[in-house]
C-alpha cells in the first residue's frame, strides 16, 4: 500500500493567519482526500483533490477557507485560510491504496489555534 | 454510501476475542464493509473489508451476514495495544473513492 509523509506533524497558529499543510505520497494515486477530525469526533471529508482540475468540496466546506493545490500525482496541499479557534483540528489527508487495500492516511496535522 | 451504526463503547479482556458489530441495513449490492482502526493521535489504519464472503487476515475476521445487513469484525486475541476507535464505513466502488465515516467503536482492552 501507499506510504503517506504529511507535515507538519503539529503546529500552534494566531488567529487570522493561514497554515498550509502538505501531503507527499510515495505512489502516484488519482484521487487524494483532505479530511477534519475535530476533538473528540470522527473525520469528516473536506474535499476530494484530483490532479489537473479544481477539488470537490463537501457541504460545509468552501475553497476560500480551505483552498487545495494538486500539482501532480503524489504531492497535495490544504490551506487553512483566516484562522479562528474553531479550526482546531485533526487534518488528515488520505489515498486510495489500491482495491483490496482500502484508504491509506497519513500520521495527521494535530492544529491549535489561539 | 450507506449509513453504519455500531456502538460508541465496548470492553474486551486481553486475550480474548474481541467481537465489534456494525448494523449497515441499508447497504446495497454493490457496497463493500470496510473495518478501519484509528490508535489515539494516529491516522487510521485500514483493517480489512468484504462484499458477502467472510474475511480473514494477519489483523482480524469479518464476518457478513447473510443478508449483508450487519458484520462482525473479530479480533482473534486481543491485546492491550488494540484499544483503539474502530470504524465500520460502507463503500460503494463507483462513488468516486470517498467514504463517510460514523461515530466508530471506542475499544478497550483490559489486562
Amino acid at each position: 500500500s501507499a506510504v503517506i509523509s504529511q507535515k507538519p506533524s503539529r503546529d500552534i497558529c494566531q488567529r487570522g493567519t493561514s497554515l498550509t499543510i502538505q501531503c507527499q505520497v510515495d505512489s502516484q494515486v488519482t484521487m487524494m482526500f483532505w479530511y477534519r477530525q475535530q476533538p473528540g469526533q470522527s473525520l469528516t471529508l473536506i474535499a476530494t483533490a484530483n490532479q489537473g482540475s479544481e477539488a470537490t468540496y463537501e457541504s460545509g466546506f468552501v475553497i476560500d477557507k480551505f483552498p487545495i493545490s494538486r500539482p501532480n500525482l503524489t504531492f497535495s496541499t490544504l490551506t487553512v485560510s483566516n484562522m479562528s479557534p474553531e479550526d482546531s483540528s485533526i487534518y488528515l489527508c488520505s489515498v486510495e491504496g489500491g482495491w483490496g487495500w482500502g484508504y491509506t492516511f497519513g500520521s495527521g496535522t494535530r492544529l491549535t489555534v489561539v | 454510501d450507506a449509513k453504519t451504526t455500531q456502538p460508541p463503547s465496548m470492553d474486551c479482556a486481553e486475550g480474548r476475542a474481541a467481537n465489534l458489530p456494525c448494523n449497515h441495513s441499508t447497504i446495497s449490492g454493490n457496497e463493500y464493509v470496510y473495518w478501519y482502526r484509528q490508535i489515539h493521535s494516529q491516522g487510521p489504519q485500514y483493517i480489512i473489508h468484504g462484499l458477502k464472503n467472510n474475511e480473514t487476515n494477519e489483523m482480524a475476521s469479518l464476518i457478513i451476514t447473510e443478508d449483508r445487513k450487519s458484520s462482525t469484525l473479530i479480533l482473534p486475541h486481543a491485546t492491550l495495544r488494540d484499544t483503539a476507535v474502530y470504524y465500520c464505513i460502507v463503500r460503494g466502488f463507483t462513488n468516486a473513492g470517498k467514504s463517510t465515516f460514523g461515530d466508530g467503536t471506542t475499544l478497550t482492552v483490559k489486562p
